[in-house]
């Protein structure tokens, strides 16, 4: 799986856009971007994946460079519980293949 | 989205003892299951990926003989700590797929383990 660079923490407002960004220069052209984020002493939660379109769900943005050798994810409200660890992970769709988690950015939601 | 038990949540074991951490896909079937180990202020490091019917494969450096595998059923791994000692203190967490391509990792809520 390719590598990803992230900043190590982050701080955001309450009720502003977080906007998270992630290297991945070295992403192939079978490789997803998928962002988890894990809140303090839980499993890892699933948030967005991409390929090469923009997508958007419930609960984020991922927008991905024309590229790919680069992603941002937007939490478009930000609110205190949105306080966590955030990984970017590039990875093949086998289903078979295990999540590599790099350090993450530690995002800090503040009132 | 899919559900992944994990259980139990939090135990405290003696030293030498052996502990079972189970994993369960609540609404799926999962061929394979993946099991982490995470330190304090660290990130998750995967210890060994769980296949359904056959040997588990294990990371390197982590020993295979003190971290059981047995994931006998397609909705059923278990994790078992033999002989723990202090430093097996950790987070530990499983993860499964859907068995399709394109799909995101299910994560239990992980099992906190402290050896005294």
């Amino acid at each position: 799986d390719a590598k990803t660079t992230q900043p190590p923490s982050m701080d955001c407002a309450e009720g502003r856009a977080a906007n998270l960004p992630c290297n991945h220069s070295t992403i192939s052209g079978n490789e997803y971007v998928y962002w988890y984020r894990q809140i303090h002493s839980q499993g890892p939660q699933y948030i967005i994946h991409g390929l090469k379109n923009n997508e958007t769900n419930e609960m984020a943005s991922l927008i991905i460079t024309e590229d790919r050798k680069s992603s941002t994810l937007i939490l478009p409200h930000a609110t205190l519980r949105d306080t966590a660890v955030y990984y970017c992970i590039v990875r093949v769709g086998d289903a078979g293949n295990m999540l590599t988690f790099g350090g993450g950015t530690r995002l800090m939601v503040k009132p | 989205g899919a559900v992944v038990s994990q259980h139990p949540s939090r135990v405290i074991c003696k030293s030498g003892t052996s502990v079972k951490i189970e994993c369960r896909s609540l609404d799926f079937q999962a061929t394979t299951m993946f099991w982490y180990r995470q330190f304090p202020k660290q990130s998750l490091m995967l210890m060994a990926t769980s296949n359904e019917g056959s040997k588990a494969t294990y990371e390197q450096g982590v020993e295979k003989d003190k971290f059981l595998i047995n994931h006998a059923s397609l909705t059923l791994s278990t994790l078992t700590v033999t002989s723990a000692h202090p430093e097996d203190s950790s987070f530990y967490i499983c993860s499964a797929r859907l068995p399709l391509e394109d799909t995101e990792a299910f994560f239990g809520q992980g099992t906190r383990l402290t050896v005294v």
